[in-house]
């Protein structure tokens, strides 16, 4: 157990649903990623808060896809819409960042399955 | 970020050295090389990383060229649980954020 904690780990959805996932990251990392994982791939990366305010954003981000982290603590990652091809394990990752920069721990994801 | 290139997959015999290589001619003098490991369903879990100098933690050890092309990160004793994805980036450190850009990898397999 890294401290990360994702729910839920698992979720299968109809196409055309919206989702919605949890990241809780170490209590004392003010920084926050998330990552998608497709079937032998490895992790890309997709969005990045500090403390509450979202940095960065990849362009695998469609408008269907947002993120939140309203009080630097926990954030949400939601799916509107979903398709067959969001199937992923979706990771959530926290660091310490600054002058007691720390590496990234990662949660155990959560597998979102698109029927 | 520099681009990594990594074999798709070793077997290990267990207990023995795992030398897991990576190479990565177009790093730049301010780039690290980072390992991650991922033990199946699990999230990716650091390993260890490097800018010039041969570094040695408790998981593993990291041996840099003295061209910084190319690395190799060793398990001095592999065994049953080291069995998983291991990646290789090699990233600048900035302050900024971690974001890490993942390749393909190599999965490694200890067989007992």
């Amino acid at each position: 157990d890294t401290g990360v904690s994702q729910d839920p780990r698992h979720k299968i959805t109809k196409r055309g649903q919206n989702v919605t996932f949890r990241c809780d990251p170490i209590s004392e990392h003010n920084r926050l990623y998330w990552y998608r994982q497709t079937l032998g791939q490895g992790p890309e990366f997709l969005t990045y808060f500090q403390n509450e305010a979202q940095l960065e954003k990849s362009r695998l981000l469609s408008d269907r896809f947002s993120a939140e982290r309203p009080k630097g603590s926990f954030s949400t990652l939601e799916i509107q819409r979903t398709e067959q091809g969001d199937s992923a394990m979706y990771l959530c990752a926290s660091n310490r960042g600054g002058a007691l920069n720390t590496e990234a721990f990662f949660g155990q994801g959560t597998r979102l399955t698109v029927v | 970020d520099a681009k990594t290139t990594q074999p798709t997959s070793m077997d290990c015999a267990e207990g023995r050295a795992a030398n897991l290589p990576c190479n990565h001619s177009t790093i730049s003098g301010n780039e690290y090389v980072y390992w991650y490991r991922q033990i199946h369903s699990q999230g990716p879990q650091y390993i260890i990383h490097g800018l010039k100098n041969n570094e040695t933690n408790e998981m593993a050890s990291l041996i840099i060229t003295e061209d910084r092309k190319s690395s190799t990160l060793i398990l001095p004793h592999a065994t049953l649980r080291d069995t998983a994805v291991y990646y290789c980036i090699v990233r600048v450190d900035r302050n900024a954020g971690n974001m890490l850009t993942f390749g393909g990898g190599t999965r490694l397999m200890v067989k007992p």
